[in-house]
């Protein structure tokens, strides 16, 4: 099945630095590729999504790019807020519809 | 809608015994997705369904795992026997098949002791 590849595991940043996520798939015909945010204790929920006929997508302070041809995907949050600490997850979803995540990044915003 | 419904929220349970997990997806989704959840391994994805047929098992660590949805509003994850190495939250999940959101339940905290 896919292979989804996460880095770092973990990532320490001041309040209104940057962060960024980046990930790797096997699978070419992987098509859809979420991100989610679980905080402590919490669900995973959706914050941003990308699809393979699209190179890159931004709302508000958070934009994903991919590159197919290299089978890698990012995630980027700017002017960052305490409030995003969390763990991100990145996903692939395959021509078959399975739904395969990352291991997920600790994101801590130091205030 | 009241989004994907799991039950139990928390199960405690002695190591041997059977644990049934359920989850009720959102009306209309036609994917259902189970995980597993640790500090080591993340979110692995033990099962997979599409209209209530199971597509991909492969996740399933070994076959006292067994996962049924026997129609479209109710899928059950069973452990038979459970081991302490179980202990984990187990997520269920749903969607609209074609490259849509997956939306989660708010998960079952399984402990084996």
């Amino acid at each position: 099945g896919e292979n989804v590849e996460q880095h770092p595991s973990t990532l320490s940043v001041q309040e209104g630095d940057s962060a960024v996520i980046k990930c790797t798939y096997s699978d070419s015909a992987s098509n859809y590729f979420p991100w989610y945010k679980q905080e402590l204790g919490k669900r995973p929920q959706l914050i941003i999504d990308i699809r393979s006929n699209v190179g890159e997508k931004k709302d508000q302070r958070i934009a994903v790019t991919l590159n197919k041809t290299a089978k890698h995907f990012s995630l980027h949050i700017t002017e960052t807020q305490p409030e995003d600490s969390a763990v991100y997850f990145c996903a692939a979803k395959t021509g078959a519809n399975n739904l395969f995540f990352g291991t997920g990044t600790r994101l801590t915003v130091i205030p | 809608d009241a989004g994907v419904i799991q039950s139990p929220r928390h199960e405690v349970t002695e190591m041997g015994q059977e644990v049934t997990l359920r989850c009720k997806p959102i009306s209309g989704h036609n994917s259902l997705f189970w995980y597993r959840q640790t500090m080591m391994r993340g979110l692995e994805l033990l099962i997979y369904f599409n209209n209530n047929v199971p597509i991909d098992d492969s996740g399933m660590p070994e076959d006292r795992f067994s996962a049924k949805m026997p129609n479209a509003s109710f899928s059950t994850l069973k452990i038979q026997p459970s081991e302490p190495r179980d202990s984990a939250v187990y997520f269920c999940a749903s969607s609209l098949k074609d490259y849509t959101e997956a939306f989660f339940g708010q998960g079952t905290r399984l402990t084996v002791v």
